[in-house]
């Protein structure tokens, strides 16, 4: 009930064309839905989140649409360039008092070719 | 204003060692959690720390422990060590529970 699936593995893209990564959840306690980028060698970094009440957030070319009634997820990536090529992973969040424990997907890997 | 940083960056020991790993927080943060990434897979939490104690835990045996320091720094040590300890563990801070940021790991490899 714990895990976060993520699909598909890795993923090629087009310079230009939509990255799409999708991940699916059991527990409905998830409060909370991260999404991270993680470069070879490097620690993961936060690219955008949101919270279960929101179906869709935009930060620039990084779109999160949330589908709650399917308990699933996705990261659009809009215009990918060869430097959106990384590791991506989902993640959501149980919260308790202070604390919270993120559980995260497989990850993607992400090609995208110039 | 400085990141997360851990120390060592990478690291080697053998069966049965210990091994104590370092992280000092994001300016600001008062919350660290530590983490455990085999290769190819996604981190799995080990456990957090908050006002100096351990608040939640993971799926990981006592052999796993922490602490946390009044500057809000941490450790996390590793007793008895096995060949599937080899990971990259991650530090992540935060202010309570708010958005979590990662340090850029300290590779572990035990021969």
């Amino acid at each position: 009930q714990q895990q976060v699936k993520q699909s598909p593995q890795s993923l090629i893209v087009q310079k230009g064309g939509i990255s799409i990564i999708n991940c699916a959840y059991e527990n409905t306690a998830f409060d909370y839905f991260p999404w991270y980028q993680q470069f070879p060698g490097k620690g993961p970094a936060l690219l955008i989140a949101i919270r279960p009440d929101v179906s869709e957030k935009k930060e620039g070319r990084f779109t999160i649409s949330f589908n709650k009634s399917a308990k699933q997820f996705s990261l659009h990536i809009m215009d990918s360039q060869p430097g959106d090529s990384a590791t991506y992973f989902c993640a959501a969040a149980l919260s308790s008092g202070s604390a919270r424990q993120l559980t995260f997907g497989s990850g993607t890997q992400l090609t995208v070719l110039p | 204003d400085a990141g997360v940083t851990q120390s060592p960056t990478h690291l080697i020991k053998t069966r049965g060692q210990q091994v104590t790993l370092r992280c000092s927080p994001k300016s600001g943060h008062d919350t660290v959690s530590w983490y455990q990434q085999a290769l190819g897979q996604g981190p799995q939490f080990i456990f957090q720390y908050y006002e100096e104690e351990e608040r939640q835990r993971g799926n990981f045996p006592d052999r796993f422990s922490g602490h946390q320091f009044p500057n809000y720094s941490s450790e996390l040590n590793v007793n008895a060590l096995l060949l599937g300890d080899s990971a990259l563990y991650l530090c992540a801070s935060s202010l309570g529970r708010i958005s979590q940021y990662f340090g850029p790991g300290t590779r572990l490899l035990v021969l």
